[in-house]
């Protein structure tokens, strides 16, 4: 009964290859994100959608590219892969849009990505 | 300047002891203020909101200062299981901004 699951938890590969990370909600939420929380821990947010419509899509190069073919599913594809891109991916979701004070946003277990 | 700046740690603590973390942001605009938890290779969890009139749950107490840009973390009587890394997190036209945290470690 896990809310908010990743795939694959881990993935190596090597320089210019082109990855995919899933996500998937069972919390009924409208709202999910990714997020990349870099070797020094600082935790950044890279897009966000509600209701499969994006509405948060920050200075992320556009090798980057969300999916979401349902509000339960945030997926997330990398194109040409850097070694700058290693990293932990994390999905999360809220009931509620971003602009709601008090929501709360529930995190998936990470994907730890190294390229090589 | 960084939009959500934490003390840095790590924090050594004996078991019992009482610990504060304090966190400071650039944007007044900021609407709401929260402390997120992050264990070892793990993913953030909500540990509180926090209220300009300050606001406890069990050993923790979280106090915000609007006029400062100023927000911290209080924790009592601490636990070996408080260890962990503790996040600052300040939603700023929607979007949740995170502090780097602050590592806490509790010793026996």
């Amino acid at each position: 009964d896990t809310a908010v699951s990743q795939t694959p938890k881990y993935l190596v590969t090597q320089m210019g290859n082109d990855k995919s990370i899933k996500c998937e909600q069972n919390l009924g939420h409208d709202t999910m994100y990714w997020y990349k929380q870099d070797s020094k821990k600082f935790l950044k947010i890279m897009f966000s959608y509600n209701n499969k419509e994006l509405i948060i899509n920050e200075t992320v190069p556009n090798r980057f590219s969300p999916k979401s073919p349902d509000k339960a599913h945030l997926n997330l594809h990398i194109n040409s892969l850097e070694l700058g891109d290693s990293a932990v991916y994390f999905c999360a979701s809220s009931q509620d849009p971003p602009r709601q004070k008090e929501e709360t946003q529930y995190f998936g277990p990470g994907t730890r990505l190294l390229v090589l | 300047r960084k939009e959500v700046e934490q003390d840095p740690g790590p924090f050594n603590v004996p078991e019992g002891a009482t610990v504060a973390f304090n966190c400071t942001y650039s944007n007044s605009a900021s609407q709401s203020f929260f402390w997120y938890r992050q264990d070892c290779r793990k993913e953030p969890k909500l540990l509180m909101s926090v209220y300009s009139s300050g606001n406890e749950d069990g050993r923790f107490t979280a106090q915000l200062n609007r006029a400062s840009q100023y927000i911290s973390l209080l924790i009592r009587d601490s636990k070996l299981s408080d260890s962990a890394t503790y996040l600052c997190v300040v939603n700023q036209g929607g979007k949740l901004i995170f502090g780097q945290g602050t590592e806490l470690s509790v010793k026996p």
